[in-house]
């Protein structure tokens, strides 16, 4: 258990819908990531955010968006959804921005996303 | 822009023996950070061990240990006294230190599967 929570665990819905991803992130941690997952695309960074401010971007789609709440939870949204969206959606955190020996990811166990 | 190279798709090996995953990277970045995650077939994505490029000596961690040839621009994972539990994806990624953030590129990944 790395710590890092995600809900919900699975998420089915229709086409043209809207979604939010919840994700909790490890106990001191400031930093949180969002990545998509899917079988043509692999594993894709979408965006970072650090104590509440954006501070990466990704490929991440005009129809998608998050946010970095003052609990430092991080909720990814997901409107106008089309079938190409189903995908592992997973967050991870870290202690800090990044890029120190310590800052390593840790992930959580991904929300799987089925558009039909 | 960074790449990682994953070039075995698959890989099988007899449990107790040692087995090593390829990955090769680009970046014209003087400083980044390697990293290896596993992934089970449930799904979670779980760090195994960090390799800095400024690091003088392979990183270990237990049965892992990273072959890192900073002129060839590789880090090998190997896995030593293979476990059937060691039957997963692993991915091979590198973190991208930006201005105020940092994100990882994965690669596409190796099954490995073990054998009884």
């Amino acid at each position: 258990d790395s710590g890092v929570t995600q809900t919900p665990k699975h998420l089915i819905t229709a086409t043209g819908q809207r979604v939010t991803l919840r994700c909790s992130p490890r106990s001191g941690d400031l930093s949180v990531y969002w990545y998509q997952q899917s079988l043509d695309q692999g594993l894709q960074f979408l965006i970072q955010y650090y104590n509440g401010e954006e501070r990466a971007k990704g490929n991440i789609l005009e129809r998608f968006s998050a946010q970095q709440f003052p609990d430092l939870h991080s909720e990814l949204n997901l409107s106008s959804l089309e079938l190409g969206d189903s995908a592992l959606y997973f967050c991870a955190s870290s202690p800090l921005a990044g890029g120190l020996r310590t800052d390593t990811q840790y992930f959580g166990p991904g929300t799987r996303l089925t558009v039909l | 822009a960074q790449k990682i190279t994953q070039t075995q798709p698959g890989m099988f090996v007899q449990e107790k023996e040692a087995v090593t995953l390829d990955c090769t990277y680009d970046t014209s970045d003087p400083s980044y950070g390697l990293f290896w995650y596993k992934q089970p077939s449930s799904g979670e994505m779980i760090f195994l061990i960090y390799q800095g490029s400024y690091d003088q000596q392979n990183a270990t961690e237990g049965r892992y240990s990273l072959n890192f040839q900073k002129a060839r621009k590789s880090a090998n994972l190997v896995i030593s006294a293979s476990q059937l539990g060691d039957s997963a994806m692993y991915f091979c990624a590198m973190r991208r230190q930006e201005t105020s953030g940092s994100r990882l590129t994965f690669g596409e990944g190796t099954q490995l599967t073990v054998n009884p």
